[in-house]
């Protein structure tokens, strides 16, 4: 199936340190989010953006819509261990019927060492 | 306000068997979607139900199927099951085609197969 390719697949950082990934397709999206996923749990939405070249915080984590509308990418600031975890970026996009369907990229695992 | 509620949590089955899992939306939500997420092939969208009617289906066999009740709540069956199968199975649910912050995941059930 159709998959964002999302980048790093993994990476392992210091607590405080900031981070940084981001999420690639050949395809536009209409809209960008991103999610976070803990062990045995299902994906929480973590931030939406609506616009290219929006920029949009919330708490340590900002986000951006790719001024081509085909990419975003996720920053995480001062990371803390309850960050572990991961995080998947998806694209939403719509048809002339008025429905939808989004794709989801391939994750990247976050893991913080204390 | 209570989650998204998918059952059974665990579910163990052998080669050939059927399986029906069951997804209760949030209080209100009237769209439901179903994923597959497996470590290699990370979240793949399955169908989505609105209005007890299919409004949009991913690139899966016949073999898996779907249908939505008056009352919102979804089920999704896989009939001869393979090893392939074995994943964690996501719903979400939302209002339909209203904001992202709606769309919210369930905890899943996790499906092996052997």
């Amino acid at each position: 199936g159709q998959q964002l390719n999302q980048s790093p697949q993994s990476m392992f950082i210091q607590e405080g340190e900031d981070v940084s990934m981001n999420c690639t397709s050949s395809s536009i999206f209409n809209t960008w989010l991103w999610y976070k996923q803990d062990p045995g749990e299902g994906p929480v939405l973590l931030i939406a953006l609506y616009k290219a070249g929006e920029l949009t915080s919330n708490g340590r984590l900002t986000a951006q819509f790719g001024i081509t509308r085909k990419d975003s990418f996720l920053n995480i600031s001062a990371s803390i261990p309850s960050d572990v975890g991961i995080y998947f970026c998806a694209g939403r996009t719509s048809s002339t019927s008025g429905t939808y369907k989004y794709i989801f990229g391939t994750g990247t695992r976050l893991k913080v060492l204390a | 306000k209570a989650g998204v509620t998918q059952t059974p949590r665990y579910l163990i089955k052998t080669r050939g068997q059927q399986v029906t899992l069951s997804c209760s939306p949030i209080s209100g939500h009237r769209s439901v979607s179903w994923y597959q997420q497996t470590p290699g092939q990370g979240l793949q969208f399955l169908f989505e139900y609105f209005s007890e009617t299919q409004r949009n289906k991913g690139n899966f066999p016949g073999r898996f199927s779907g249908r939505q009740f008056s009352n919102s709540r979804s089920e999704m069956n896989v009939s001869t099951l393979e090893l392939g199968d074995s994943a964690l199975y996501l719903c979400a649910s939302s209002w339909g085609q209203g904001r992202i912050e709606g769309y919210t995941f369930g905890s899943g059930t996790r499906l092996t197969v052997v």
